[in-house]
């Protein structure tokens, strides 16, 4: 039982490449969950699916598009990547009501 | 607005001393609350968790939090910190008609000798 795993753990783009992270939780969770974690700013929500086959856009979308591939895997796409998307990469599943469960983290650097 | 906040940035604190760290939040419902760590260069991992009943709840590495619906509050205690215990803390909050969780900004703890 892996949890959360995250694809790549470290990553470093120039700007205006793309890329896709990629999550897969083994624990038969229906939400997933993608945040970004920069300095004194805590966890903010970048896309989420509640449930397979659903997306919603968190508290800062722009920049990014999602994919819920099935219920094992959500994608996070940079087409264009910025500066300002340099960050560190936070997956999560929940099942239903309660605490998420987080993956290791991708770092993300775009020069 | 629903927001939560952890008030102290940074918290330094002597091995074997106590610990005492705040959280607040502003929620129109009755809220599920967590306290996570996160050790450098890892993922967040869940110590405790309150969704009903006692207010005290006990969480892994001998933490504790308490819930006080009047002041608000979810703070997070221990009664003697190791040096293993320097991480960074969130706080975050929830409502069970909703998928999402708020977090903090978080709180630093670093323990001196």
């Amino acid at each position: 039982n892996a949890g959360v795993t995250q694809t790549p753990k470290f990553q470093v783009l120039k700007t205006g490449q793309s890329m896709t992270l990629q999550c897969a939780q083994d624990m038969n969770h229906n939400s997933m969950y993608w945040y970004r974690q920069d300095p004194g700013m805590g966890l903010r929500l970048i896309y989420y699916s509640a449930s397979e086959g659903t997306t919603d856009k968190g508290e800062v979308p722009n920049g990014y598009n999602v994919s819920r591939l099935n219920k094992r895997e959500f994608s996070l796409r940079l087409e264009s990547a910025a500066p300002s998307q340099t960050s560190v990469y936070f997956c999560a599943s929940r099942l239903r009501v309660g605490e998420q469960f987080f993956g290791p983290g991708t770092r993300l650097t775009v020069l | 607005a629903q927001s939560v906040t952890q008030p102290d940035i940074h918290i330094t604190v002597s091995e074997g001393a106590s610990l005492e760290l705040r959280c607040n939040y502003s929620y129109g419902a009755t809220p599920y609350l967590f306290w996570y760590v996160q050790s450098p260069g890892q993922g967040l991992q869940l110590l405790l968790k309150y969704f009903s009943g006692d207010t005290l709840v006990q969480g892994i590495k001998g933490f504790e939090a308490e819930f006080k619906r009047s002041q608000s509050s979810f703070n997070l205690r221990k009664p003697s910190v190791h040096w293993s215990d320097a991480a960074e803390y969130f706080c975050a909050v929830g409502v069970s008609n909703d998928y999402k969780l708020s977090f903090g900004a978080g709180t630093t703890v670093t323990v001196r000798a």
